[in-house]
């Protein structure tokens, strides 16, 4: 089954401390992306990424680090978490631009 | 730059109406494609339909129609018999097509309730 997973689903953490939210694919997707969501805002672009070591900032990078060390994986790293950072974050991966699978969401709480 | 509006922030139908969801864009790409996602309360983004802007034809999918207006920037969803299943946050987003960088813009999305 063609999927993207995301973990964790529910993550509560203190800030300052860093985390990593896991994203992987299973359909050899090129395109990967991480968005946020927040009240009133709808999604935002985190950081995107065309294919293995290519990554590139979307409209909210500051405080995110990813990587794509592997085409199927594109986690994003947090190194030290604020409360504005508190939201409900989306993995999606691409393979033509046409559509966009998205993971199930992980829903990060820093306190 | 690309900026996606969706102006009705809730929308109620009655159960086997049709509805129409508004969005219009803004963009200076010369080829580009525009998406609707829902999402239900339970959280999960789903995507619905896409329409390239160089179709000549209006997207279909089952029950739902993209009514694509190309002079007027729009790109109305349009859910034909609805049923109580549909009720759902709905977004429009769109994505230039002429460079490799895959960035998806969203608009900030309309809460339909469908009513019995």
């Amino acid at each position: 089954e063609a999927q993207v997973t995301q973990n964790p689903r529910y993550l509560i953490t203190v800030t300052g401390k860093k985390l990593t939210v896991t994203c992987s694919q299973n359909m050899n997707h090129e395109y990967m992306s991480w968005y946020r969501q927040d009240p009133g805002l709808g999604l935002r672009q985190i950081y995107y990424s065309m294919n293995v070591e290519v990554t590139d900032k979307g409209d909210v990078p500051e405080g995110y680090k990813v990587s794509r060390k592997e085409k199927r994986n594109f986690p994003l790293i947090l190194e030290s978490p604020s409360p504005n950072q508190t939201s409900l974050y989306f993995c999606a991966s691409s393979r033509d631009r046409v559509e966009q699978y998205f993971g199930p969401g992980t829903r990060l709480t820093v306190t | 730059a690309q900026k996606i509006t969706q102006t009705q922030p809730g929308m109620f139908v009655q159960e086997k109406e049709a509805v129409t969801l508004d969005c219009t864009y803004d963009t200076s790409d010369p080829s580009y494609g525009l998406f609707w996602y829902k999402q239900p309360s339970s959280g999960e983004m789903i995507f619905l339909i896409y329409q390239g802007s160089y179709d000549q034809q209006n997207a279909t999918e089952g029950r739902y129609s993209l009514n694509f207006q190309k002079a007027r920037k729009s790109a109305n969803l349009v859910i034909s018999a609805s049923q109580l299943g549909d009720s759902a946050m709905y977004f429009c987003a769109m994505r230039g097509l002429e460079r490799a960088a895959s960035k998806l813009t969203f608009g900030t999305g309309t809460r339909l309730q469908v009513t019995l």
